[in-house]
């Protein structure tokens, strides 16, 4: 059974940091195309970042300069690390993951697992 | 604003069927797959359907994806009570180079 486990979510100020981690069971971390994805309250899905089995990672525009993705191979983890927050970041954040592709019907990302997800607040 | 568009609300009587549309452009929809995605009240989003129209195993069949063009469609036939959730239809955006979720339906079963 595959699980994905979201840890180090809360309560920070603005301009603060944090780190969340994504422990993965089932599941080859560093063999899956693996993003975080966050939803502000009341609102829809935001993809904020990925790291791809190579190693190759991008960002959101929102997100870029200010959070890093990366993932520890051997404890099949995956991370992100938010500094410079804002309010606008506050929100639950979710590692999700599974293949991508570039087939006859385009280019494809499923994300096939989900973690429960972590909130991350920013407020003083 | 989403660079998918749905409409923010459907609802529908149990066993009937409503259909979900999902409207993009010749960047994203119009060139890779699309992939939908339930999201029950307080739980992390599922994976629906994914390449368009193929379900995930242990997804009913009353669930079916369609694309034309650079819109898709997703269709729940036979609805019931526990389909009332909020669904994202997603795919891979070319110009963006990442993926993109339109801003989610919230369907009520009335």
């Amino acid at each position: 059974e595959v699980q994905l486990v979201e840890s180090g979510g809360g309560l920070v100020q603005p301009g603060g940091s944090l780190r969340l981690s994504c422990a993965a069971s089932g599941f080859t971390v560093n063999s899956n195309y693996m993003s975080w994805v966050r939803q502000a309250p009341g609102k829809g899905l935001e993809w904020v970042s990925v790291i791809y089995s190579g190693g190759s990672t991008y960002y959101a525009d929102s997100v870029k300069g200010r959070f890093t993705i990366s993932r520890h191979n051997s404890e099949n983890t995956l991370y992100l690390q938010m500094d410079s927050l804002r309010a606008e970041d506050t929100a639950v954040y979710y590692c999700a993951g599974g293949p991508y592709y570039y087939e006859s019907g385009g280019y494809g990302v499923s994300f096939d697992y989900w973690g429960q997800g972590t909130l991350v607040t920013v407020s003083s | 604003q989403s660079v998918l568009t749905q409409p923010p609300s459907a609802s529908g009587t149990p066993g009937q069927r409503v259909t979900i549309s999902c409207s993009g452009s010749s960047s994203n929809i119009g060139s890779n797959y699309v992939y939908w995605y339930q999201q029950l009240p307080g739980t992390a989003p599922k994976l629906l359907i994914y390449k368009n129209n193929q379900r995930p195993s242990g997804v009913p069949d009353r669930f079916s994806g369609s694309k034309s063009g650079t819109s898709a469609s997703l269709a729940i036939s036979g609805l019931r009570s526990e389909d009332e959730a909020d669904y994202y239809c997603a795919t891979w955006d070319d110009s963006l180079s990442g993926p993109v979720f339109g801003g989610g339906t919230k369907l009520t079963v009335l």
